[in-house]
């Protein structure tokens, strides 16, 4: 059973690094073909990825924020980390995590965290 | 990056009726790459199609994907209460991966 976690609600101030981690089981990030991606959702709006990491360590980051991300994965411990600087109060959101496969059979993420809320106030 | 543009933005719909949704990739994308997710409030997006076409594990028969290049459909056969809900394509061909705005199923 594949089950992911992202940590309870944060609140960061404009200017602070937002840093989250994704726990998961079920699954190991060593495994060909897997990989973890996190999205956000911001209140009443559609969904945008941010950045992913594949089980061999190939990374990808959004175009438009990709200055300010970076992910990174400890396969041991069975977690990912997106570490975003500089936030702003556009950047409140709910954070999700998701397993993702492309290989052998493309699925694409299929099993998502719950999400959450990260809220951007001074 | 790969516009996705899903149609209706709302879709009013009776129980027991057929709802149809469209989702238009500004690039031709390759099929295998295309999901739809349902979500409900509060909660997490779902996969239900993934390959365009292909039921996910535990997704009743009534959800359907169909579909090639840019245009692509979702469609709900008899649509049940716990059905009302947003609906969001996705690409996953070409990085960044997209969302489509979304396109919500209400009660009529």
């Amino acid at each position: 059973q594949i089950t992911l976690k992202e940590p309870g609600p944060t609140l960061v101030k404009p200017t602070q690094t937002l840093t989250l981690t994704c726990t998961f089981s079920g699954f190991s990030l060593s495994t060909s073909g897997v990989g973890v991606g996190w999205i956000r959702q911001p209140p009443g709006k559609a969904l945008e990825w941010l950045a992913l990491i594949y089980w061999d360590d190939d990374k990808r980051y959004s175009p438009s924020l990709k200055t300010r991300l970076s992910i990174t994965k400890d396969t041991s411990k069975n977690q990912v980390v997106l570490t975003m600087t500089n936030m702003d109060p556009v950047d409140t959101a709910t954070y999700f995590c998701a397993h993702i496969v492309v290989y052998p059979l493309s699925v694409g993420p299929d099993y998502w965290g719950q999400g959450t809320l990260v809220t951007v106030s001074s | 990056e790969i516009v996705m543009t899903q149609s209706p933005a709302t879709l009013s719909v009776s129980p027991g009726e057929r709802a149809t949704l469209s989702c238009r990739a500004s690039q031709s994308i390759t099929t295998t790459y295309l999901t739809w997710y349902q979500q409900k409030p509060g909660q997490a997006p779902r996969l239900l199609i993934y390959g365009a076409s292909t039921r996910a594990t535990g997704i009743p028969a009534r959800f359907s994907g169909s579909g090639s290049g840019t245009e692509f459909t979702l469609t709900i056969s008899s649509l049940r209460s716990e059905d009302f809900a947003v609906y969001y394509c996705q690409q996953y061909n070409i990085w960044p991966w997209t969302f489509g705005q979304g396109t919500k199923v209400e009660i009529k």
